[in-house]
């Protein structure tokens, strides 16, 4: 299986400022997702990042809004711009990975954002 | 497109009661069906997943699964429910090639939240 860490765990933020969202695994991996749960909702996908190519996103989000980064094939970033409070949620990340013969995804812990 | 239904919002069952958490699913190729738990603060925990073979599957912390394709179903069970299941359970689809290769979109229902009384 494959091990996630998000940093930070949690935040605080002021409406209009930007909020950078750090995703690591302890194994390299193709593809990585980033997913959206609002307040009492379901996982929605905002975008998959694949390292060296651009992400690509999901209806209803676009890159300027959340901006991702895949340095490598351990690492990603997102990050929610100028915030508003529609955008408190928890944000996770994701990544496919190789079990036995097929893909499984596994979530890191996630990020629970609160904007005012 | 794929998608996944859990009729239920709420499930609430006694202690030592067996639980039933529904799911149906729509997907255009071969499903791959999983069902993940989410406790409160906490990140999502997989459960089971169904893959190919036997149509019941069994998981972490004594669940079960039941595959059932003419009714398009995948509902989670357990013999006897502990008070600590209670919890937010997700059932979720992607469609994948024979090679198990696919990169295809993992949907999300809408969860379920599992209440167990003492």
């Amino acid at each position: 299986s494959a091990v996630i860490s998000q940093k930070p765990s949690r935040d605080i933020c002021q409406r209009g400022t930007s909020l950078t969202i750090q995703c690591q695994v302890d194994s390299q991996v193709t593809m990585m997702f980033w997913y959206r749960q609002q307040p009492g909702q379901s996982l929605t996908l905002i975008a998959t990042a694949n390292q060296g190519s651009e992400a690509t996103y999901e209806s209803g989000f676009v890159i300027d809004k959340f901006p991702i980064s895949r340095p490598n094939l351990t690492f990603s970033t997102l990050t929610v711009s100028n915030m508003s409070p529609e955008d408190s949620s928890i944000y996770l990340c994701s990544v496919d990975f190789r079990v036995s013969s097929y893909n499984e995804q596994f979530f890191g812990p996630g990020t629970r954002l609160t904007v005012l | 497109a794929q998608s996944v239904a859990q009729p239920e919002d709420q499930v609430n069952v006694a202690e030592g009661n067996p639980l039933t958490v529904k799911c149906t699913y729509s997907v255009s190729g071969n499903p791959y069906l999983f069902w993940y738990v989410q406790y409160p603060n906490r990140g999502l925990q997989f459960l089971l997943k169904y893959i190919t073979g036997d149509n019941l599957v069994k998981g972490s912390y004594g669940f079960e699964a039941e595959f059932n394709k003419s009714q398009t179903s995948f509902h989670l069970k357990k013999p006897s429910a502990l008070v600590s299941d209670s919890a937010l359970y997700f059932c979720a689809v992607r469609d994948y090639n024979a090679g198990g290769t696919s990169y295809g979109k993992l949907t999300f229902g809408q969860g379920t939240i599992l209440t167990v009384h003492p």
